[in-house]
């Protein structure tokens, strides 16, 4: 049974990098089916992809966050990562790590929420 | 990036009834359609995938259709687990698109 668990700080500081980590369980990170993603929902409003990555390196990101995302998959210790740059209050959200497997959809995390404070 | 336009944004309805909530894609997405059902303070979680294609585990009476560029997912009576808000989500190209989300209520 996979399953995907998010950490890191709740806090950050505008202007600031964001951090994030998921830890993956009960599956494989080195399938060439799956995209390993981070999703956000500012509190409130509607869910937003931010971008993906797969085990050989190969990563997207949501053009409207400019540039700031970076996803780094560690496939040796089950894990991959989200660095934001240049955070501001408009970053606040729960982010979720979620599996993508092709053809299929998402599997997500339970979310954890980062506070960007100003 | 390709639009995802979700119709309606609320709906309030009774155990019992059927719903329908649409969703129209900008450009072509290969029936590369999702749902998600998400409930207050819980993550997402996936109802149908690839247009139509029941995701194990979720009742019956979830449906899903549509051809490009309109989709529907169809809740057959709805049931009082079913009172949560739906997304639908295109995933045939980067970057993978939601809809605004409809918060289905109890009338």
């Amino acid at each position: 049974q996979l399953q995907l668990r998010e950490s890191g700080p709740g806090l950050v500081k505008s202007s600031e990098t964001l951090s994030l980590t998921c830890t993956v369980s009960g599956g494989s990170m080195t399938d060439g089916d799956y995209w390993w993603a981070w999703i956000r929902q500012p509190p409130g409003k509607g869910l937003e992809w931010i971008g993906a990555a797969s085990y050989t390196g190969t990563s997207y990101s949501n053009p409207s966050l400019e540039g700031r995302v970076a996803i780094v998959v560690d496939t040796p210790n089950l894990q991959y990562s989200l660095r934001l740059s240049s955070v501001t209050d408009a970053d606040t959200a729960v982010y979720y790590c979620a599996r993508h497997s092709y053809g299929v959809g998402y599997h997500w995390g339970q979310g954890t929420l980062v506070t960007v404070s100003s | 990036d390709t639009q995802m336009t979700q119709s309606p944004s609320s709906l309030s309805a009774s155990i019992g009834d059927r719903v329908t909530i649409t969703c129209r894609a900008s450009q072509s997405i290969n029936s590369w359609l999702a749902w998600y059902q998400q409930k207050p303070g819980k993550a997402p979680e996936l109802v149908i995938y690839k247009t139509s294609t029941l995701q194990s585990g979720v009742p019956s009476r979830f449906s899903g259709s549509g051809s490009g560029p309109d989709f529907a997912l169809t809740i057959s009576s709805l049931q009082p687990d079913d009172f949560a808000t739906y997304y639908c989500q295109q995933y045939n190209s980067f970057p993978h698109t939601f809809g605004q989300g409809t918060k289905l209520e109890i009338k």
